[in-house]
């Protein structure tokens, strides 16, 4: 069974700067899609980015990029210019292109954004 | 264009009662599902369905949850009875079901039960 691990359970940054979110994941299957959810406290859960596996390329979304190292298995989060509006929970979640179609999704990190 | 909507948002009712949560996905959307989040043990997938039919229900935690989508614009979660353990936040998600499609998630019902 595939599982996702989010190692920082919490983070802080100073508004206007970078942060990165650090996700791992483990599974013996070579195509599989990755995202990153966000959770403010109104309780949605909001897409902030997706990665297919078998592209190199790593995705961005404006100030949100990421950095898929395959080999690694690893899928961190970039944050550039951080805003307040980012405070929130953020869930990295895996999800198979070819069995399931179930979300597995890590424990979140909860991100401050400091003024 | 509306999202996922979920009734009711909160449900606080007491050890016994029976619950039904209920979803309604976006419209054009073939695959459905149920999660369950609670500080112990996160995000989990109770069931989806994909074109109305139960594909997997592993997560479904015993025979006191169902679940069930008789058309493609509604499905419900029922609890019967219900347990103070079965308090947590209940979130409904609807995809298009080919390729490289994201779930996108009702606001979640916060269900106490006391």
């Amino acid at each position: 069974a595939q599982t996702v691990t989010q190692s920082q359970p919490e983070m802080s940054v100073q508004e206007a700067e970078t942060v990165t979110l650090s996700c791992t994941y483990d599974t013996s299957e070579s195509d599989y899609y990755l995202f990153w959810y966000k959770q403010p406290p109104s309780r949605q859960m909001i897409l902030v980015i997706r990665q297919e596996a078998y592209k190199q390329q790593n995705a961005t979304e404006n100030r949100f990029s990421v950095n898929f190292q395959k080999a690694a298995k690893s899928f961190s989060l970039k944050i550039s210019d951080s805003q307040l509006g980012d405070a929130a929970m953020y869930f990295c979640a895996y999800r198979s292109a070819s069995g399931a179609q179930k979300l597995v999704f890590g424990q979140g990190t909860r991100l401050t954004i400091n003024p | 264009d509306a999202g996922v909507i979920q009734s009711p948002r909160h449900e606080v009712t007491e050890m016994g009662q029976e619950v039904t949560l209920r979803c309604k996905p976006i419209s054009g959307h073939n695959s459905l599902f149920w999660y369950r989040q609670t500080m112990m043990r996160g995000l989990e997938l109770l069931i989806y369905f994909n074109n109305n039919v139960p594909i997997d229900d592993s997560g479904m935690p015993e025979d006191r949850f169902s679940a069930k989508m008789p058309n493609a614009s509604f499905s419900t979660l029922k609890i019967q009875p219900s347990e103070p353990r079965d308090s947590a936040v209940y979130f409904c998600a609807s995809s298009l079901r080919q390729g490289f499609q994201p779930q996108h998630f009702g606001d979640g019902t916060r269900l106490s039960i006391l």
